[in-house]
C-alpha cells in the first residue's frame, strides 16, 4: 500500500492564481480530511468527507473547495490564492467510526506571493 | 476549540521514561482520548487511543484516570527519535474530526 499520497510536495503561487492540491489513498478508507498548519501552530481542519459524495466544512473552510467523487481521491481547490493561505497542507484518511486511527500524508508546502 | 490542556514543552533524558500529561476535564462518556505525534515537519503519526482502560502498544502506554478527566502518555525508553510535538485529542462521537491543539514539544536529550 502507498498509504496517503499528496501532490505536489512544494508549490509557489502568485496572488489570485488557482490550483488543486491532490490527495489519494489506497486503503479503501471512507473518511478523508484536509488540514493546514501554519508555522509554530497546530493543525486546523479545512474540510472533511465521510464518504464519496459527502463533504463538510471544518474550522477554516473559507477560500477552499472540495469534492469527493471517488473513495480514493479528495482534492482541495484554492479558487483565488491569497498570501494568508501560505501554509503546509496535510491530507488524512481513516475508516469510518470513532475508534480508528487516521493516516496522514507527507504534506504539501504552499507559498503564495 | 481543543478540549485538552497540555504543557507547552518538556525535556526528557535519553533512555528514561517520558511522561506526557493531558487534562480533558470536560470529556464525555463516549469520547475517546487519542495521542498523535508530529516529528519535525512530517505528517502526524498515530500513537495510541483509549476510552477508559489503560492501553499499551509497541510504541507507548496510555494511562487514563478513573474519572477520565486526565491521562498520561508514557514512552518507556525515550530515544532521540522521539523528539516531536505530541498532541492529546479528545474525539467526539461518530465521524467527528480530530481537532488539534498546540500539543507538547518533547525534547529528548542525550
Amino acid at each position: 500500500n502507498a498509504g496517503v499520497t499528496q501532490t505536489p510536495k512544494f508549490q509557489v503561487l502568485k496572488t489570485g492564481q488557482s490550483m488543486t492540491l491532490q490527495c489519494a489513498q489506497d486503503m479503501n478508507h471512507e473518511y478523508m480530511s484536509w488540514y493546514r498548519q501554519d508555522p509554530g501552530m497546530g493543525l486546523r481542519l479545512i474540510h472533511y468527507s465521510v464518504g464519496a459524495g459527502i463533504t463538510d466544512q471544518g474550522e477554516v473552510p473559507n477560500g477552499y473547495n472540495v469534492s469527493r467523487s471517488t473513495t480514493e481521491d479528495f482534492p482541495l481547490r484554492l479558487l483565488s490564492a491569497a498570501p494568508s493561505q501560505t501554509s503546509v497542507y496535510f491530507c488524512a484518511s481513516s475508516y469510518s467510526g470513532l475508534s480508528y486511527e487516521q493516516f496522514f500524508g507527507p504534506g504539501t508546502r504552499l507559498t503564495v506571493l | 476549540d481543543a478540549k485538552t490542556t497540555q504543557p507547552t514543552s518538556m525535556d526528557c533524558a535519553e533512555g528514561r521514561a517520558a511522561n506526557l500529561p493531558c487534562n480533558h476535564s470536560t470529556i464525555s462518556g463516549n469520547e475517546y482520548v487519542y495521542w498523535y505525534r508530529q516529528i519535525h515537519s512530517q505528517g502526524p503519526q498515530y500513537i495510541i487511543h483509549g476510552l477508559k482502560n489503560n492501553e499499551t502498544n509497541e510504541m507507548a502506554s496510555l494511562i487514563i484516570t478513573e474519572d477520565r478527566k486526565s491521562s498520561t502518555l508514557i514512552l518507556p525508553h525515550a530515544t532521540l527519535r522521539d523528539t516531536a510535538v505530541y498532541y492529546c485529542i479528545v474525539r467526539g462521537t461518530g465521524n467527528t474530526p480530530l481537532v488539534f491543539g498546540k500539543g507538547t514539544r518533547l525534547s529528548v536529550i542525550a
